[in-house]
């Protein structure tokens, strides 16, 4: 069965570093997401992102997020300068319809560890 | 803030099914019922979906009662690689793709 692949499994980074977070959706998927949790918390939306457009985003997702589909094949999230409270699960998600129930598929996460 | 509400914990043999009930009162007439489960420290997978009707594939049964405002997802027969975090989201499908909130989902410990 098809599956999200994310890497690195784990990074770990300084504060104030910028990180680049990678996943391969499903192949024929349109929909992509980001979601992260932090351990022992929620699983949070960050951002959606069809037609290599931003869709929505929540208030996590601020300035220092950006989102890029850099290929065909690739979705990138990226944190430009890290801080502390960044340290979290990123889970990437893809879907396959943009209209009608459409489940979204997950990685299985990449653990940023910002020290 | 999740639109469900679902016990924190759960038992079950191993063996045996597993009832885990979702209270959506104020679900609309276009969301859909998911269920989703978190096995530790994984992505979030994906189980069943529903508007109206009971539904049932490979991994689970989704029994909506008819007012829709609670459900059940049932695991048939229960192994211990079913121990996990399940949730139950309702969301409805816009041009956005299916955003999903997730609450505190219920925690399924499975037992030999």
């Amino acid at each position: 069965e098809p599956e999200v692949t994310q890497t690195p499994s784990h990074q770990v980074t300084q504060m104030g570093q910028e990180v680049i977070l990678r996943c391969v959706p499903i192949s024929n998927h349109l929909y992509f997401y980001w979601y992260r949790q932090i351990l022992g918390q929620k699983v949070e939306f960050l951002v959606s992102f069809y037609n290599n457009e931003i869709s929505e985003k929540s208030e996590i997702f601020d300035d220092q997020f950006s989102v890029e589909r850099p290929d065909g094949s690739n979705f990138t999230l990226k944190i430009r300068s890290t801080k502390l409270e960044d340290s979290a699960m990123y889970f990437c998600a893809s879907s396959e319809f943009w209209t009608g129930p459409s489940p979204l598929h997950f990685g299985n996460g990449t653990r940023l560890t910002v020290t | 803030d999740a639109k469900t509400t679902q016990p924190p914990s759960m038992d079950c043999a191993e063996g045996r099914a597993a009832n885990l009930p979702c209270n959506h009162s104020t679900i609309s007439g276009n969301e859909y019922v998911y269920w989703y489960r978190q096995i530790h420290s994984q992505g979030p997978q994906y189980i069943i979906h529903g508007l109206k009707n009971n539904e049932t594939n490979e991994m689970a049964s989704l029994i909506i009662t008819e007012d829709r405002k609670s459900s059940t997802l049932i695991l048939p027969h229960a192994t211990l690689r079913d121990t996990a975090v399940y949730y139950c989201i309702v969301t409805v499908n816009n041009n956005a793709g299916n955003m999903l909130t997730f609450g505190g989902g219920t925690r399924l410990m499975v037992k030999p």
